[in-house]
């Protein structure tokens, strides 16, 4: 059974600065992996979509990574603003569970002026 | 372009009624999803329909069902309710039922069991 875990599960950083945001996963029969935004009470904005054949993917300040051997991904979200505060989720899914993403429980971020 | 829209937006039952909430994907959009985010649970998968089809079902009990119709959209029928049942529905819509398609999602059902 996939387990997703992110570490830490809190962060606070001054504008500015940037950010780093890790996602680990057990089962290497990963199909691809997502990372998302959530603002309070609200839903899920798509940040980015890395295939298991891919090896990054960037948009503007974001750029994610995806190591299938070591289990793990890494979003970098640089010079970060205020803006940039939210929860933010990794989720993937595995060859054996099609459809299904399995999330892991969230970086919540605070970025100070 | 219209996202995934939802509703209600918020719905509040009594233990033991039966809710039902609505999805409408993306236009063009073929598959549908359902998560669960309750309190402390974090997000958990429901359901997944493709074409009109059931493909996949979450660890959930058979008192969680739904359907697509032919235009797509989903509803999502909880019955029997009960107070653990309060939580975020969210409904995400993807191109195909392909797994390289990417997952967009609506802004969710608010279900809140009294």
């Amino acid at each position: 059974k996939q387990e997703v875990t992110q570490i830490p599960a809190a962060l606070s950083v001054p504008e500015g600065e940037n950010l780093v945001l890790n996602c680990s996963f057990t089962d290497s029969a990963i199909y691809n992996l997502q990372w998302f935004r959530q603002d309070p009470g609200k839903g899920l904005t798509s940040l980015l979509l890395i295939q298991s054949s891919q090896r990054e993917q960037t948009s503007g300040r974001l750029n994610a990574s995806l190591d299938k051997s070591s289990g793990r991904s890494t979003l970098y979200i640089a010079a970060s603003q205020p803006g940039d505060s939210a929860t933010y989720l990794c989720a993937g899914v595995t060859t054996d569970s099609w459809g299904k993403l399995q999330f892991g429980a969230g970086t919540q971020v605070v970025v100070t002026p | 372009e219209a996202g995934v829209t939802q509703s209600p937006t918020h719905l509040i039952k009594t233990r033991g009624q039966q809710a039902t909430l609505r999805c409408s994907p993306i236009s063009g959009h073929t598959s549908v999803y359902w998560y669960q985010q309750a309190l402390g649970l974090g997000l958990q998968f429901l359901l997944w329909y493709d074409e009109g089809e059931e493909r996949n079902r979450g660890n959930f009990p058979p008192r969680f069902s739904g359907r697509q119709f032919p235009n797509y959209s989903s509803e999502l029928n909880v019955n029997a309710l009960e107070l653990e049942d309060s939580a975020l529905y969210l409904c995400a819509s993807s191109l195909t039922g392909s797994q390289s398609d990417t997952q967009y999602f609506g802004p969710g059902t608010r279900l809140t069991v009294l």
